[in-house]
């Protein structure tokens, strides 16, 4: 199975501050690699896919890149909504793996 | 507008079976992957596998063959996932995901809490 290594786990940043979370696989992927944003008591949201095509409605703020194994979801200002914990999964092969999560928190 | 919707919550025994549904909307159901997801505080996500409705191919996660069974229903544009002999490690919420074109994950269901107690 892929392992997916995110980091880091946790992080205090301040608004306005550029946050970048990064997810290193155990092989090549593909760019095969989508990042997801969960909130408390709900469901994960697809922020970005394929690893840098924004979904519709999501802030321009968010955006990813990477190839080969490493990869990185960038939010460029952050704002107070931006807190939640995010995920990486690699779709490229099965089975499907997601990162541990980074939790994301205001200072 | 695409939507998935999941019941809430299920409580169940030791031992039995729940069948849990994930009804599709706003879309053709045939069309995409519908995937299953358990998450867990410890565990983080685990993906379970797919189902295609189109033609009822599945995969499965080596780790839940012989715990989750997937199925589809075109005509209610209903995908389900039956978990048999729970026990305690089976308790965790279950979320659906629609696949969209390359499979993304693009659109996810409420998620469905699973418990299982005596």
């Amino acid at each position: 199975d892929i392992k997916m290594t995110q980091s880091p786990s946790s992080m205090y940043a301040s608004l306005g501050e550029r946050v970048t979370i990064t997810c290193k696989a155990s092989q090549d992927i593909n760019s095969y690699l989508s990042w997801f944003q969960q909130k408390p008591g709900k469901s994960p949201k697809t922020l970005i896919y394929r690893p840098n095509r924004l979904v519709d409605g999501v802030p321009s703020r968010f955006s990813g890149s990477g190839s080969g194994q490493d990869y990185s979801l960038t939010i460029s200002s952050l704002e107070y909504e931006d807190m939640g914990i995010y995920y990486c999964l690699q779709y490229d092969e099965f089975p499907y793996t997601f990162g541990g999560g980074t939790k994301l928190e205001i200072k | 507008q695409v939507q998935l919707q999941q019941p809430g919550a299920e409580l169940v025994k030791p031992g039995a079976s729940v069948k849990l549904s994930c009804k599709a909307s706003g879309y053709t159901f045939a069309t995409y992957n519908i995937h299953w997801i358990k998450q867990t505080p410890g565990q983080g996500l685990e993906w379970i596998g797919p189902i295609y409705p189109g033609n009822g191919h599945t995969s499965y996660n080596q780790k839940f063959k012989g715990k989750a069974t997937l199925t589809a229903d075109k005509s209610s544009s209903t995908a389900y996932m039956q978990l048999s002999s729970l026990t305690s490690e089976d308790s965790a919420v279950y979320y659906c995901a629609q696949g969209g074109r390359g499979d993304w994950f693009a659109y996810w269901g409420q998620g469905t809490l699973v418990t299982v107690s005596a």
